[in-house]
């Protein structure tokens, strides 16, 4: 079974700082989608970023990148610029390609200190 | 507003009687999905629909729980006899079926928000 971990439960960064929040998993699949999501208190769950795993490129949408290291199977996140909206819950989650639902991991409550 | 919605976003009931969550899917997505959230912890995989047909269930969905797809498009998430450990979110998901549109990613409703006494 795969599974996500986040070993990070809180994590703080000053505004306009940089953040990185990490994820690993396990798997024996070789072909699968990684993804981060964000939720915002009271507020519905987001994607923030993929990555396909067959892509060796790091995904990157604005201020936020990944760092994809697939033989050690970590996926990490970097907010860059952090703005006082970034502040939430962030979760880890993987899929098969093939499979019909993600795996999450237990998230990182990020806080945003102005 | 085109996206997942889910009723009640938040139910309070006592412990012992039956509830039931509503979900909409966006509409042209064939896959819909239940979670449950408790407080603190990501979502844990409920079951999963492939249009009507209900296509996997966790082992965490027992025998009080029941989900439906009738027609393929909303669904309903039935708890009979609650228990206090029954207290979470419960999300909905939804995504398309055809490759071409579907990137992996699901979409989320805000959540039905149970608290049993």
């Amino acid at each position: 079974a795969q599974t996500v971990t986040q070993s990070q439960p809180e994590m703080s960064v000053q505004e306009a700082e940089t953040v990185t929040l990490s994820c690993t998993y396990d798997t024996s699949e070789s072909d699968y989608y990684l993804f981060w999501y964000k939720q915002p208190p009271s507020r519905q769950m987001i994607l923030v970023i993929r990555q396909e795993a067959y892509k060796q490129q790091n995904a990157t949408e604005n201020r936020f990148s990944v760092n994809f290291q697939k033989a050690a199977k970590s996926f990490s996140l970097k907010i860059s610029d952090s703005q006082l909206g970034d502040a939430a819950m962030y979760f880890c989650a993987y899929r098969r390609r093939a499979g019909n639902m993600l795996t999450f991991g237990g998230g990182t409550r990020l806080m945003v200190k102005p | 507003d085109t996206g997942v919605s889910q009723d009640p976003r938040h139910k309070i009931t006592k412990r012992g009687q039956n509830v039931t969550f509503r979900c909409d899917p966006i509409s042209e997505h064939n896959r819909l999905y239940w979670y449950r959230q408790t407080l603190g912890q990501g979502p844990e995989f409920l079951t999963y629909f492939q249009n009507e047909a209900q296509l996997e269930k966790s082992r965490l969905l027992s025998d009080r729980f029941s989900a439906e797809r009738p027609k393929g498009s909303f669904s309903t998430l039935e708890i009979q006899r609650t228990e206090q450990g029954d207290s979470a979110m419960y999300l909905c998901a939804s995504s398309p079926l055809n490759s071409h549109t579907n990137t992996g990613e699901l979409f989320f409703g805000e959540g039905s928000r149970l608290t049993v006494l």
